[in-house]
């Protein structure tokens, strides 16, 4: 059974330009949280999706945005990026939206 | 708001030594709680949770946590660590997994 699987591993951008992170969650989940984790703090809860739609969502700005496709994966996509987005991006997937969630190995983010 | 505390940044221990990682919390009700560990580059791995019970929770490769609600406080335990144990700790609490919030994480360094 493979758990959750997120693309690419590694990715550099420059500042101004957009990117899309990928992830697909564990068979049968059907809930993806996504999370930022900078060098040296603990991830921060970016948004959830259930359902195709944002349920919830922290304290980021308008320039990270989701989408859920109906066979429940999930995309993460920031616009002009800055260098302080350069982070590890983690997904999260679970069985419904009050299931243990289950982490992938993450995406590394570098902004030059 | 949530918030966790790991009050320790780092914390050395030898191999075949107890180990005790502190966890403070501030949640308005009943607290969901979770440990995870995090292998150098690597994703987020549950090692145990708590959500209603037994104040003792048992989890994977040989840890226990135990919630004390006087003391805001779910502190990880193992009696004698390995030295496949080395790895980042994070400590989280939730509401019924909808969003966690991570504290800042403890390095666990094993020394022969």
């Amino acid at each position: 059974d493979a758990g959750v699987t997120q693309s690419p591993t590694h990715l550099i951008k420059t500042r101004g330009q957009q990117v899309t992170l990928r992830c697909s969650p564990k068979s049968g989940h059907d809930t993806v949280s996504w999370y930022q984790q900078a060098l040296g703090q603990g991830p921060q809860f970016i948004f959830q999706y259930y359902e195709e739609e944002e349920r919830q969502r922290g304290n980021f700005p308008d320039r990270f945005s989701g989408h859920q496709f109906p066979n429940y994966s999930s995309e993460l996509n920031v616009n002009a990026l800055l260098l302080g987005d350069s982070a590890l991006y983690l997904c999260a997937s679970s069985l419904d939206l009050r299931d243990t969630q289950y982490f992938g190995p993450g995406t590394r983010l570098t902004v030059l | 708001a949530q918030s966790v505390t790991q009050p320790d940044i780092h914390i050395t221990v030898s191999e075949g030594a107890s180990l005790e990682l502190r966890c403070n919390y501030s949640y308005g009700a009943t607290p969901y709680l979770f440990w995870y560990v995090q292998s150098p580059g690597q994703g987020l791995q549950l090692l145990l949770k708590y959500f209603s019970g037994d104040t003792l929770v048992q989890g994977i490769k040989g840890f226990e946590a135990e919630f004390k609600r006087s003391q805001s406080s779910f502190n990880l335990r193992k009696p004698s660590v390995h030295w496949s144990d080395a790895a980042e700790y994070f400590c989280a609490v939730g509401d019924g997994n909808e969003k966690l919030t991570f504290g800042t994480g403890t390095r666990l360094t094993i020394i022969p």
